[in-house]
């Protein structure tokens, strides 16, 4: 059965280290996104993908950045870690939209960030 | 930037009762999504809903899509207390530099009491 994974579930890190967490889809989908989730913010996108070699920044990019080498992983990287980015961390896949339709998003099970 | 409000953001019942969460924005949007989030795990969809005043219902669940494509409501009967768990609006625009991107409303965290 086709999935979205996300590596590592848990992660511990110091201010100022960079870290990336990996996401991985088996689903062949062309669209790929990054989220966070913070209690009463819902979840707020980081960066997006339409496809191979693109990326775009959401409304909360600033200290993140993403690179698409290939239709099936999205990794999302802190350069440099902040107290502020603790956080549970989403990453979701989408086909392109029929009939005028916005495509489910499927999501991963989330990465839990905690930033020391 | 297009904004969603959610409201409540925690509701407390039991079970048996009724409830409706409220999805509201200034925007137009020209579809409307509703996700169910479980501890530990990712949203999954519940239902889409792409016409103003659309009515969709989902066994105990109702989904509605306002007339003007501005608001949404999800209306629950007779909860259970394996309703319980985040539930997220999210709308999109299909079309130009919005598309296939979602804005999410701040959720609702639901508990259903036996």
């Amino acid at each position: 059965d086709a999935e979205i994974t996300q590596s590592p579930r848990h992660k511990i890190t110091e201010t100022g280290r960079q870290v990336t967490l990996a996401c991985h889809q088996t689903w062949n989908h062309n669209n790929m996104f990054w989220y966070r989730q913070d209690l009463g913010h819902g979840l707020r996108l980081i960066h997006y993908s339409y496809g191979v070699q693109d990326t775009n920044k959401g409304e909360v990019s600033d200290g993140y950045s993403v690179s698409r080498s290939n239709t099936e992983d999205l990794p999302l990287t802190l350069e440099s870690a902040a107290s502020s980015q603790t956080s549970v961390y989403f990453c979701a896949s989408s086909t392109f939209r029929t009939s005028g339709r916005v495509g489910e998003q499927f999501f991963g099970p989330g990465t839990r960030l905690t930033v020391l | 930037t297009q904004l969603l409000e959610q409201s409540p953001q925690f509701l407390s019942i039991q079970e048996g009762e009724n409830l409706t969460v409220y999805c509201n924005s200034s925007s137009v949007f020209s579809s409307l999504q509703w996700y169910r989030q479980e501890p530990g795990e990712g949203p999954v969809l519940l239902v889409t809903v792409v016409t103003g005043g659309e009515v969709k219902k989902l066994k105990r669940l109702t989904f509605q899509f306002g007339d003007a494509r501005k608001d949404s409501s999800l209306h629950i009967t007779a909860a259970q207390p394996g309703d319980t768990g985040l539930y997220l609006c999210a709308g999109s625009n299909a079309g130009g530099t919005s598309y296939g991107k979602l804005t999410f409303g701040q959720g609702t965290i639901l508990t259903v009491h036996p």
